[in-house]
């Protein structure tokens, strides 16, 4: 079994459309993370949620909008694509007590014609 | 600002040889340094985690070391083997938060 699972794993879309990336972790974690990673293979960190709750939004447009429905769940919608958006967005998740491993996803390509 | 930078950027070894990785961090409070391996199209797979307290940790042919005092850490790769071309990352987490701070990376190639 897949222990953090985002889908899709590919997606092409036009400028200025709206699209949704779902991330899931059977792990049981508490906290889950979606992170960005540009053309230089830079992983920058977007937003956290622990237990449903935000607790970390980095400088991030408003175009980017999280959504935890629980805390296996955390989903990516972006409105109003940009060219700029093109990149591979991870979601990760980890558990806060103990060591706090940090387990991504296969990735989901973004690419913004 | 804390930040992690590793070095080099990029680098070409042959099948068997060893090679070494650097990290230099300038985060603080610090909790714990990891080195991660992310193959191309796949996600970062953790390698190791090292406390504080803890100068060397091995998994197998990688081998990393921490020095808290002088804020470096190195991942060795012990009898390089092709599945070793990835990137390594390193990253370090500040104590008592979510943050974990990511170094940009280094390139491994590994030719037959």
């Amino acid at each position: 079994d897949t222990a953090v699972s985002q889908t899709p794993k590919y997606l092409v879309t036009q400028m200025g459309n709206d699209k949704s990336i779902k991330c899931e972790q059977n792990l049981g974690h508490d906290t889950m993370y979606w992170y960005k990673q540009d053309s230089k293979k830079f992983l920058k960190i977007m937003f956290s949620y622990n237990n449903k709750e935000l607790i970390i939004n980095e400088t991030v447009p408003n175009r980017f909008s999280p959504k935890s429905p629980d805390k296996a769940h955390l989903n990516l919608h972006i409105n109003s694509l940009e060219l700029g958006d093109s990149a591979v967005y991870f979601c990760a998740s980890s558990q806060t007590r103990g060591a706090g491993e940090l387990f991504f996803g296969e990735g989901s390509r973004l690419t913004v014609l | 600002k804390n930040q992690v930078e590793q070095s080099p950027q990029s680098l070409i070894i042959l099948e068997g040889k060893n090679c070494t990785l650097q990290c230099n961090y300038t985060v603080s409070p610090f909790s714990n340094l990891r080195w991660y391996k992310q193959d191309t199209g796949r996600g970062p797979v953790s390698l190791t985690i090292m406390t504080f307290s803890e100068n060397t940790k091995s998994n197998g042919r990688y081998t990393a070391t921490l020095d808290a005092d002088t804020k470096q850490s190195s991942l060795h790769i012990t009898a390089s083997q092709l599945s070793d071309s990835a990137s390594y990352i390193c990253v370090v987490v500040l104590s008592g938060t979510y943050k974990y701070i990511f170094g940009t990376g280094t390139r491994l190639k590994v030719l037959a």
